[in-house]
């Protein structure tokens, strides 16, 4: 167990949807990063928030936003959700004592139908 | 631009045997991490081994060494005395500095077989 929590684990639902991820990063780390697996583009890092604030974008849709919280936890939301954004979607967090070790949650597994 | 190359798309080995995993990477940056993180069908990332590139000597965690090679910019896993546990999608990585993204490889599945 990595520490990192993400819900829900599976999410099934139509394209031109919204829905929201949910990730509670290990305690005492200040970083959270969101990275989309799909088998046509691999693992891709979308955003990263460190205590609160945006640090850093990768390739992130506009469709997609994400914020993090004063307790730290973030949440990642997809808009107008189209078939191809069908894909794991891991939140992972750092900032211990080890603070280049990215520690990855089980994952968001989203379908689009 | 960081890459990572993992040129084995399928490794295949018996019980007890070792196994290397090859990554090269490309990097500009004077210092740099190189991890490992491996993907079990379940689907969730679990890390396995961390190498800084200052770092003297080669990382080890249990069964799971790193033999880097810097100046040939490699940084293969060995996994001593395979188990079917260990069957599973591994994933090499490289950090710029920390608190950055990770770039990843493609990935190579291994399946140990009894």
């Amino acid at each position: 167990d990595s520490g990192v929590t993400q819900t829900p684990k599976h999410l099934i639902t139509a394209t031109g949807q919204r829905v929201t991820l949910r990730c509670s990063p290990r305690s005492g780390d200040l970083s959270v990063y969101w990275y989309q697996q799909s088998l046509d583009q691999g693992l891709q890092f979308l955003i990263q928030y460190y205590n609160g604030e945006e640090r850093a974008k990768g390739n992130i849709l506009e469709r997609f936003s994400a914020q993090q919280f004063p307790d730290l936890h973030s949440e990642l939301n997809l808009s107008s959700l189209e078939l191809g954004d069908s894909a794991l979607y891991f939140c992972a967090s750092s900032g211990g004592v080890r603070t280049d070790t990215q520690y990855f949650g089980p994952g968001t597994r989203l379908t689009v139908l | 631009a960081q890459k990572i190359t993992q040129t084995q798309p399928g490794m295949f080995v018996q019980e007890k045997e070792a196994v290397t995993l090859d990554c090269t990477y490309d990097t500009s940056d004077p210092s740099y991490g190189l991890f490992w993180y491996k993907q079990p069908s379940s689907g969730e990332m679990i890390f396995l081994i961390y190498q800084g590139s200052y770092d003297q000597q080669n990382a080890t965690e249990g069964r799971y060494s790193l033999n880097f090679q810097k100046a040939r910019k490699s940084a293969n896993l060995v996994i001593s005395a395979s188990q079917l546990g260990d069957s599973a999608m591994y994933f090499c990585a490289i950090l710029r500095e920390a608190g950055t993204a990770l770039i990843f490889g493609k990935g190579t599945t291994l399946s140990v077989s009894s």
